[in-house]
C-alpha cells in the first residue's frame, strides 16, 4: 500500500486557519486521499476525502496538488475542539480490502 | 441512528488468559474491521469481516481471531495474552468495502 508522510506535530492559535500537509509521492491513480482525526480518548472520525479536485465540507477543506503527490487539509478557523491527531490515508475503493493504513499522523495543538 | 458501540470500555487481564471484545456495528453496515492502537501510535489493522467472512488480515498472529454475526455485530478474541497486547482496541464499521469508516470508542485492554 502507498504510504503518506506528515509532520509529527503542529501548533495553531484559536480562530486562525490551519494547513496540515501530507506527502504521498507514490500515490496510484485509483487511490483516494482520506483524512481522519482522533480526539483524545476517542476513536478516529472521518473528516474528508477526495480524488483529484479540491473538496469542501462542513468540517474542513481538502486541497490536492495537481500531480496528486501531496495534499493539504485546511481547517478554516481552528477551535480548541480541533486539537487532535490528524491522519492522512490513501485508500483504493476498488481494492479487495477496505482497511485503512494509519501512520503516526500530525498532532495538532490549538492555543487559546 | 446509533453509532458503533463497543464493550467493555476497560478490561484488565493477566498474561496467558483469553479475552473477548464485542462490537455492534452501525445500522446497515455489513463490513467490520478491528484495529489495535498502542500508546502514541496510529491504529494497526488486525482483520476485517465482510458479510460474515474474513476479508483481510493484518500482521497479527493466529491467536487473534474474530467472528461476525448475521446481525453484523462482531467479536475479537485474543488467546494466550501477552503484555504487549495491552492497547486500545478499535472496532470500525462501514456500509461496504469502500464506504466511509465509522469507529467505535474502543476498549482499553491492560495485560498484567
Amino acid at each position: 500500500d502507498a504510504k503518506t508522510t506528515q509532520p509529527n506535530s503542529m501548533e495553531s492559535n484559536e480562530e486562525e486557519p490551519v494547513h496540515l500537509p501530507c506527502n504521498h509521492s507514490t500515490i496510484s491513480g485509483t487511490d483516494y486521499i482520506h483524512w481522519y482525526r482522533q480526539l483524545p480518548s476517542q476513536g478516529p472520525e472521518y473528516v474528508i476525502h477526495g480524488l483529484t479536485s479540491n473538496v469542501n465540507n462542513r468540517m474542513a477543506s481538502l486541497a490536492i496538488a495537481e500531480d496528486r503527490k501531496s495534499s493539504t487539509l485546511i481547517l478554516h478557523r481552528a477551535t480548541l475542539r480541533d486539537a487532535a491527531v490528524y491522519y492522512c490515508i490513501l485508500r483504493d475503493p476498488g481494492g479487495s480490502q477496505g482497511n485503512l493504513i494509519f501512520g503516526k499522523g500530525t498532532k495538532l495543538s490549538v492555543k487559546p | 441512528e446509533t453509532g458503533v458501540t463497543q464493550s467493555p470500555t476497560h478490561l484488565i487481564k493477566t498474561r496467558g488468559q483469553q479475552v473477548t471484545l464485542r462490537c455492534s456495528s452501525q445500522s446497515g453496515h455489513n463490513t467490520v474491521s478491528w484495529y489495535q492502537q498502542a500508546l502514541g501510535q496510529g491504529p494497526q489493522f488486525i482483520f476485517q469481516y465482510y458479510r460474515e467472512e474474513e476479508n483481510g488480515r493484518g500482521n497479527f498472529p493466529p491467536r487473534f481471531s474474530g467472528l461476525q454475526f448475521p446481525n453484523y455485530s462482531s467479536e475479537l478474541n485474543v488467546n494466550a495474552l501477552e503484555l504487549d497486547d495491552s492497547a486500545l482496541y478499535l472496532c470500525a464499521s462501514s456500509p461496504g468495502l469502500a464506504g466511509e469508516v465509522f469507529f467505535g470508542p474502543g476498549t482499553r485492554l491492560t495485560v498484567t
